[in-house]
């Protein structure tokens, strides 16, 4: 089925280790982002990619490093994990600003002890 | 000030009233999009709009552009409509900006 394929679903990491999430759209979309969802907080801009080659910050870029592999493929590292991280992670894609929706993947549950 | 903020941030209601949810921003967007988030988390997307009115089953989406004002309309409301509707605005450069969320609860 096309969509976006966010992978893992579920992590517990040790403060200090390290991680990658991955995000993969089948949908020819240009632009990619990764999201943040916190209780009472919504949803916030880690990082984006307009387009394949570009990566800007979002609200929330510290801590965080991504990746635009290709043009199906937009990854989240976490170099050294802290507590503050402990959070639910999305990756969305969008085919380009005003012409399509908005698709997400099913989210990364992510804790840090 | 968010960019975007939508009220109510909680709503209940009965089984076939009719719901409104509001979203107002305070930036030029290129398009709007309203978004559902069910308890399991995952988010779909329910509408996109850039001008007027879309209507998809029991659900019309409207944006007043010069008003910088959009609203979710449910009819009929339904149980299986209670789910966390979100607004969110597309801004120059692709980048989407989104509210705080409407926890809807549809009691039977």
């Amino acid at each position: 089925n096309a969509g976006v394929t966010q992978t893992p679903k579920f992590q517990v990491l040790k403060t200090g280790q390290s991680m990658t999430l991955q995000c993969a759209q089948d949908m020819n979309h240009n632009s990619m982002y990764w999201y943040r969802q916190d209780p009472g907080m919504g949803l916030r801009l880690i990082y984006y990619s307009a387009s394949e080659g570009t990566t800007d910050k979002g609200e929330v870029p510290n801590g965080y490093n991504v990746s635009r592999l290709n043009k199906r493929e937009f990854s989240l590292r976490l170099e050294s994990a802290a507590p503050s991280q402990t959070s639910v992670y999305f990756c969305a894609s969008t085919l380009t600003r005003a012409t399509t929706e908005a698709f997400f993947g099913q989210g990364t549950r992510l804790t840090v002890v | 000030k968010n960019e975007v903020e939508q009220s109510p941030q909680n709503l209940t209601a009965q089984e076939g009233e009719f719901i409104t949810i509001n979203c107002s921003y305070s930036v030029g967007i290129s398009a709007l999009h309203w978004l559902q988030q069910h308890p399991g988390g995952g988010i779909v997307s329910l509408f996109m709009l850039s001008s007027g009115k879309k209507k998809h089953g029991r659900l019309i989406a409207t944006i007043n552009i010069q008003e910088k004002h959009s609203s979710l309309h449910i009819t009929a409301s339904h149980p299986r409509d209670s789910a966390v509707y979100i607004c969110a605005v597309e801004t120059s450069g692709s980048r989407l900006t989104f509210g705080e969320g409407t926890q809807l609860t549809v009691n039977p």
